[in-house]
């Protein structure tokens, strides 16, 4: 089976674009969760969903929005691009979005210039 | 909330030697523990979890850890390093009850480097 898929892998964007980033969770799995990784820091969790509703919420702006569609793919959008954004994103799946092992994708780096 | 603390943010080793990379956490409620390993340019691979039950967990490529619940402390070890280990490896824990779901709390990291 096919594991946590995301796109683009690679993105550069200019300050004040807009980015959408794009996560497509393991068979079978109802949940995806969206982490920001800055270089040298550990991930940080900015959103999780199931079943399409929102189920938590990290420290971000709301400048960071995100859905999950029927398929349970999931997109992460960032308005107004600041340099700060630059980052590896990283999307994450589980069966049912409880306390369960989170599985990775490959991330999405981007660069904001 | 939760919070993670990985005491080392470099450890260097030689090949062949065991390593130990230390983790503790601080967190109102139960939580549930991991360790992942992140390869240059990758993502985030599971190395192993706790869960309940035993305090000593085995995970993949022969790494250990064990839940010192007294001194929450989750730290990991393997007996004897490869030039492969070579990574960076995160200590992560996630709640049990409360609001949070399936929101990981991450540590800093710490940058396993092995040499020959």
């Amino acid at each position: 089976d096919a594991g946590v898929t995301q796109s683009p892998t690679h993105l550069i964007k200019t300050r004040g674009q807009h980015v959408t980033l794009r996560c497509s969770p393991i068979s079978g799995h109802k949940s995806v969760s969206w982490y920001q990784q800055v270089l040298g820091q550990g991930p940080q969790f900015i959103f999780q969903y199931y079943e399409k509703e929102e189920r938590g919420r990290g420290n971000f702006p709301d400048r960071f929005s995100a859905r999950q569609f029927p398929n349970y793919s999931s997109e992460l959008n960032v308005n107004a691009l600041l340099l700060g954004d630059s980052a590896l994103y990283l999307c994450a799946s589980t069966p049912a979005g409880g306390p369960e092992t989170q599985y990775f994708g490959p991330g999405t780096r981007l660069l904001v210039l | 909330a939760q919070s993670v603390t990985q005491l080392d943010s470099q450890v260097p080793v030689f090949e062949e030697a065991p390593v130990e990379l230390r983790c503790n956490y601080s967190s109102s409620v139960s939580v549930y523990l991991f360790w992942y390993v992140q390869y240059p340019n990758q993502g985030l691979q599971l190395l192993l979890k706790y869960l309940s039950g035993s305090t000593l967990v085995k995970g993949i490529n022969g790494f250990e850890a064990e839940f010192n619940k007294s001194q929450t402390s989750f730290h990991l070890r393997k007996p004897s390093v490869h030039i492969s280990d070579t990574a960076e490896y995160f200590c992560a824990v996630i709640p049990v009850g409360g609001t949070s779901y399936g929101k990981l709390t991450f540590g800093q990291g710490t940058i396993l480097t092995v040499h020959p």
